[in-house]
């Protein structure tokens, strides 16, 4: 069954460099979340959308963004990197409801140096 | 929003033992949610319950959800080296937010 696609898996930025991270969510699910998770530390909810509109916010900095497109993949845009920035960050999906678990991508790990 | 406080941090275990670990909300839960993230993973998602007193099964993991919907559990049943990995419990802010608040979670690190 096709999963959660992110890309890169990888990336290594300098500080005050911009960085795009991408998902796929899984086919007909309609709400996509955004995770950060520090090491040790469990995932922080940043943004999520449904059916292409933004639907929550949680702890996203101001100097990052993030957009669903109308093929339904998510971008999350983070300018200004800073040192603390440097985390895996998950996408996740799901269908919209509280009944449905999400599915989560493998993760981008991030790495400002 | 929700918040969920989950204990222990880590347990160590020997090979074959069972394990627990506890979340617990100061209000009462919708729902709550179980995911299981191996090191080096992604979450994955376990169960979700929903309704009061409920306990669900999964092979060696058990799930219950409080009467009062402010706590839950998972314990595993003899544990095996596969079991390795973190538990989160997750649960909604409230308020029509549809983002998960996901406990500190516990590392299960199993002593074969």
């Amino acid at each position: 069954a096709a999963g959660v696609i992110q890309s890169p898996r990888h990336l290594i930025k300098e500080k005050r460099e911009t960085a795009t991270l991408k998902c796929y969510p899984i086919p007909r699910h309609d709400t996509v979340y955004w995770y950060q998770q520090g090491p040790g530390q469990d995932p922080q909810f940043l943004i999520s959308f449904y059916e292409k509109m933004q639907s929550d916010k949680g702890s996203i900095p101001d100097r990052f963004s993030a957009q669903q497109f109308s093929d339904y993949h998510s971008e999350l845009n983070m300018s200004s990197l800073e040192l603390g920035d440097s985390a895996l960050y998950f996408c996740a999906s799901s269908l919209r409801g509280i009944l449905y678990g999400y599915t989560f991508g493998s993760g981008t790990r991030l790495t400002v140096v | 929003g929700q918040q969920v406080m989950q204990i222990p941090q880590y347990q160590h275990v020997q090979e074959g033992e069972d394990f627990t670990t506890y979340c617990n909300s100061s209000t009462t839960l919708s729902n709550i949610q179980w995911y299981k993230q191996r090191p080096g993973g992604h979450p994955v998602f376990l169960i979700q319950l929903v309704k009061s007193g409920e306990v669900k099964k999964q092979k060696r993991l058990t799930f219950q959800f409080g009467e009062a919907k402010k706590n839950s559990s998972l314990h595993i049943t003899a544990t095996q080296t596969t079991d390795v990995g973190t538990y989160f419990c997750a649960v909604y802010s409230g308020g029509g937010a549809d983002g998960l608040t996901f406990g500190k979670g516990t590392h299960l690190i199993i002593q074969p």
